[in-house]
């Protein structure tokens, strides 16, 4: 099925641990961004990129890394996790400057204790 | 740096009436692009409609309308003939045309809590 997909769903980390959230878009998307949503705060963009190689930092970029080596992926890893990542986290993927939107994955759930 | 603005946390209309979810935004540029989004509760992002800041007529969709006022920085969202099942969490966003990288950011707004009664 055509669209972006994250992995994992769920995911529960202990302090200090670092893991990667996988997302994959099949649609041969240029822009691909990483957002988390927390109660009241809407979505806060954490990384983003504009093309395979080519990245740049959000709002809310630190304790995280990204890397995009193919258009398809752009994982996006925590660091050394902490209780302040507990979050659900969201892929999105658009064509270049369109009035299509961003397609987004289905999110993912960290809690981190 | 841009900024969305959504006023209202929640909302409540009837069942088949029009309402009005407002958004205000914030930017120097004159190339940008806002749209809005629908989270039902199920958590997956849905894209409603799309504005562009060149665009002369307002952008519709089905029973949703975008209410665009360049001048005042505001680009409300009308849903018409509302239904039960359009109750759902709604975030603006805006993304602009600044050179660089920055057309690869969406910048999104707060959100508006809609509910529907019958």
């Amino acid at each position: 099925n055509a669209g972006v997909t994250q992995t994992p769903k769920f995911q529960v980390l202990k302090t200090g641990q670092s893991m990667t959230l996988q997302c994959a878009q099949d649609m041969n998307h240029e822009y691909m961004s990483w957002y988390r949503q927390d109660p009241g705060m809407g979505l806060r963009l954490i990384h983003y990129s504009v093309g395979a190689g080519i990245t740049d930092q959000g709002e809310v970029p630190n304790g995280y890394n990204v890397s995009r080596s193919t258009t398809e992926d752009f994982p996006l890893r925590l660091l050394s996790a902490a209780p302040s990542q507990t979050s659900v986290y969201f892929c999105a993927s658009s064509y270049s400057w369109s009035s299509y939107g961003y397609t987004f994955g289905s999110g993912t759930r960290l809690t981190v204790v | 740096a841009q900024k969305i603005t959504q006023t209202q946390p929640g909302m409540f209309v009837q069942e088949k009436e029009a309402v009005t979810l407002d958004c205000t935004y914030d930017t120097s540029d004159q190339s940008y692009g806002l749209f809005w989004y629908k989270q039902p509760s199920s958590g997956e992002m849905i894209f409603l409609i799309y504005q562009g800041s060149y665009d002369e007529q307002n952008a519709t969709e089905g029973r949703y309308s975008l209410n665009f006022q360049k001048a005042r920085k505001s680009a409300n969202l009308v849903i018409s003939a509302s239904q039960l099942g359009d109750s759902a969490m709604y975030f603006c966003a805006m993304r602009v045309n600044a050179g660089g990288t920055s057309y690869g950011k969406l910048t999104f707004g707060q959100g508006t809590i809609l509910t529907v009664h019958p």
